[in-house]
């Protein structure tokens, strides 16, 4: 099952409009990582935020944590053309668990 | 610096056939992962390694078997393919724990797997 629903599914911006994405789970985590998939490629990490933080900078990137709402949103200031991709929120549980728990994802379109 | 190196890249195969899918990593990681990616799913977990020498199910295992074959090398096996099993399939490594340690995942850049 899908522990993250990213919202929304689809995004289309123009070039330098900012870019925000939410992610809701279910369940405690121990951590909450973002990826970035371009088209017929893999994940590449962007950022990950600890559940004892609340923000979280890298770049043009800024993620926010919520846990008692147990959500997150990323915003992407400033977008450009290759920000075009698809962006997943990842999850860790808090039970010493390896794994992580992907959601279904949010497909960003930058309108050059 | 070739990271997570999955092979092939593409292959198609007839219900019933049997494959290997390849990975290595060459970050020497001790953690390393198999996930599908469908449309409209994300990314689910089939098999992880957390070290060598060990292996376990995550959500999708059925129809699957891996191999940590060293440390480098994790291997996801289909021995009777089925087209529900049509999918693109994802490698990837962690330095230590994965996620409990607060390490991200590398992937490869996939298989994109077609059972007819």
């Amino acid at each position: 099952s899908q522990q993250g629903e990213e919202d929304p599914q689809a995004l289309s911006i123009q070039e330098g409009e900012n870019a925000t994405m939410n992610c809701s789970y279910k369940t405690s985590i121990n951590n909450l990582q973002w990826y970035r998939q371009n088209s017929g490629r893999g994940l590449v990490h962007l950022i990950l935020i600890r559940s004892n933080e609340r923000e979280k900078h890298s770049g043009r990137l800024r993620v926010t944590l919520d846990t008692s709402k147990k959500s997150s949103s990323l915003l992407i200031t400033a977008s450009r053309a290759a920000d075009t991709a698809s962006y997943f929120c990842a999850t860790a549980d808090g039970f010493g668990n390896e794994k992580l728990t992907f959601g279904t994802g949010t497909r960003l379109t930058i309108i050059p | 610096n070739a990271g997570v190196t999955q092979t092939p890249k593409f292959q198609v195969l007839k219900t019933g056939q049997s494959m290997t899918l390849q990975c290595a990593q060459d970050m020497n990681h001790n953690s390393m992962y198999w996930y599908r990616q469908d449309p409209g799913m994300g990314l689910r977990l089939i098999y992880y390694s957390a070290s060598e020498g060990t292996t376990d199910k995550g959500e999708v295992p059925n129809g699957y078997n891996v191999s940590r074959l060293n440390k480098r090398e994790f291997s996801l096996r289909l021995e009777s393919a089925a087209p529900s099993q049509t999918s693109v399939y994802f490698c990837a490594s962690s330095p230590d724990r994965g996620g409990y340690s607060n390490q991200p995942q590398h992937f490869g850049d996939g298989t994109r797997l077609s059972i007819l």
